[in-house]
């Protein structure tokens, strides 16, 4: 089974602050995906990328593909207090039918 | 439906009782997956169904822990002889391929076993 690490796995910072959020895995993936969980609720799809080298923008939210499909990163710009949650990398193993597994989280607090 | 839908949302159960969980996953969606997440935690990955195709059971914990997915649509998570360590929130995911690795969850059941 593949293993997807995520760090920071903690993160506080001040509103109006800059932040990046890395995914890191030794083996490939089919594709990559970030999720967003707030309390009591389940996991939320934000993005997907598929090709090595992509990167795709969602509002102030930017994401990364590596260029060898094994890591990706989220980077938010001047982050809100309503980004704070718990942010899930997750990929899609490319052996054994295609089962997604995720990372660990890192949990992002912003203060106003 | 139009969402992946999970019940009970909450089961309070004794040590030693056994549980059920269903999920009710989005109309036409062929991957149905289950997860466990213990407090403040990540995904912890059970049991995954593809289609027709024998499910992938890596993930479950013990021989406690066992999953059917009937008509290809609703899934029972079951839990014999709970154990305290089996205490977590357990969500439920459906896809519409497995391959794209987009799931959509259900709000999950949280298990608490005294």
């Amino acid at each position: 089974t593949q293993l997807l690490e995520q760090s920071p796995q903690f993160l506080s910072i001040q509103e109006g602050e800059n932040l990046t959020v890395y995914c890191n895995s030794s083996s490939v993936f089919s594709s990559l995906q970030w999720y967003r969980q707030e309390p009591g609720e389940g996991p939320v799809l934000l993005v997907t990328v598929v090709t090595g080298g992509e990167v795709k923008k969602l509002k102030r939210l930017t994401f990364q593909f590596g260029d060898a499909r094994k890591d990706s990163s989220l980077h938010i710009t001047a982050a809100q207090t309503g980004d704070t949650g718990l942010y899930l990398c997750a990929g899609a193993e490319v052996t054994g039918g295609f089962k997604t597994i995720f990372g660990a989280g890192t949990r992002l607090f912003v203060k106003a | 439906g139009a969402g992946v839908s999970q019940s009970p949302s909450n089961k309070v159960t004794e040590k030693g009782k056994d549980v059920e969980l269903r999920c009710d996953p989005i109309s036409g969606h062929t991957a149905l997956y289950w997860y466990r997440q213990s407090l403040g935690q990540g995904l912890e990955f059970l049991i995954y169904f593809q289609g027709n195709s024998a499910p992938d059971k890596s993930g479950l914990p013990s021989d406690r822990f066992s999953a059917e997915r009937t008509g290809g649509s609703v899934s029972t998570l079951t839990i014999q002889r709970t154990q305290q360590e089996d205490s977590a929130v357990y969500l439920c995911a459906s896809s519409l391929q497995a391959h794209t690795g987009e799931l959509f969850f259900g709000e999950g059941s949280r298990l608490t076993v005294l």
